[in-house]
């Protein structure tokens, strides 16, 4: 069955300076693989997903994933972090009717 | 457009207490799936619904279980509840059924507390 690993459970940025949210993955064939945020008190909204395409993949508010299959992993990253992406991160992979949640990184972001 | 509602927003019961919860897709799409989320850690997968029949299960007990009605709005519910059941319910809706790689748009939840 499949898996996610997020590595870090927190991550501390100042605002302005890059983001790097580190996702492990284990699968039986290629997965797909999701981010997802989470803010407080508001429901899981999709920040970007692979599925087989190009392996560097653009999502929304400026966030980008590379898939590196010889590496299992699939790191968010972010050029200059906002106030706003203070939240906490899942990244998600899926097989057939199965979707696996890591246990999420909680994003920090000082002034 | 309307998201992903879900109904209550929080629920409190107590043990051995049966619970419905409901949600209500973006209109258009025909698939609900339903998670739980316990605190401080990631939504685990219960169930998910394609055109009013189970197309996924996830690792829960029998206590869990729910359908889907002919307009595509959903309920899971929870009999004989346990202190572990307090969590957060997540439902979320897509377009249509293809191994997840549909874009699933989830609702705010459901709180439940079981005391």
């Amino acid at each position: 069955a499949q898996s996610v690993t997020q590595l870090d459970s927190h991550v501390s940025v100042s605002e302005g300076t890059p983001v790097l949210l580190r996702c492990n993955y284990s699968s039986s064939y290629s997965p797909s693989l999701f981010w997802y945020v989470q803010h407080p008190n508001k429901g899981l909204q999709l920040l970007l997903k692979y599925t087989s395409a190009a392996t560097l993949v653009k999502g929304i508010n400026g966030f980008e994933a590379e898939f590196k299959k010889s590496e299992t992993s699939f790191h968010l990253t972010k050029p200059s972090a906002h106030m706003s992406d203070a939240a906490e991160y899942f990244c998600v992979v899926s097989e057939d009717n199965d979707m696996r949640f890591g246990a999420g990184t909680r994003l920090t972001v000082k002034p | 457009d309307a998201g992903v509602t879900q109904s209550p927003t929080h629920l409190i019961k107590t043990r051995g207490q049966h619970v419905t919860l409901r949600c209500s897709p973006i209109s258009g799409h025909k698939s609900v799936s339903w998670y739980q989320q316990v605190l401080g850690q990631g939504p685990q997968f219960i169930f998910q619904y394609y055109e009013k029949e189970e197309r996924g299960r996830g690792n829960f007990p029998d206590r869990f279980s729910a359908r889907q009605f002919p307009n595509y709005s959903s309920e899971l519910n929870v009999n004989a509840l346990l202190l572990g059941d307090s969590a957060l319910y997540l439902c979320a809706s897509s377009l249509g059924w293809t191994g997840y790689t549909d874009t699933q748009y989830f609702g705010p939840g459901t709180r439940l507390t079981v005391l």
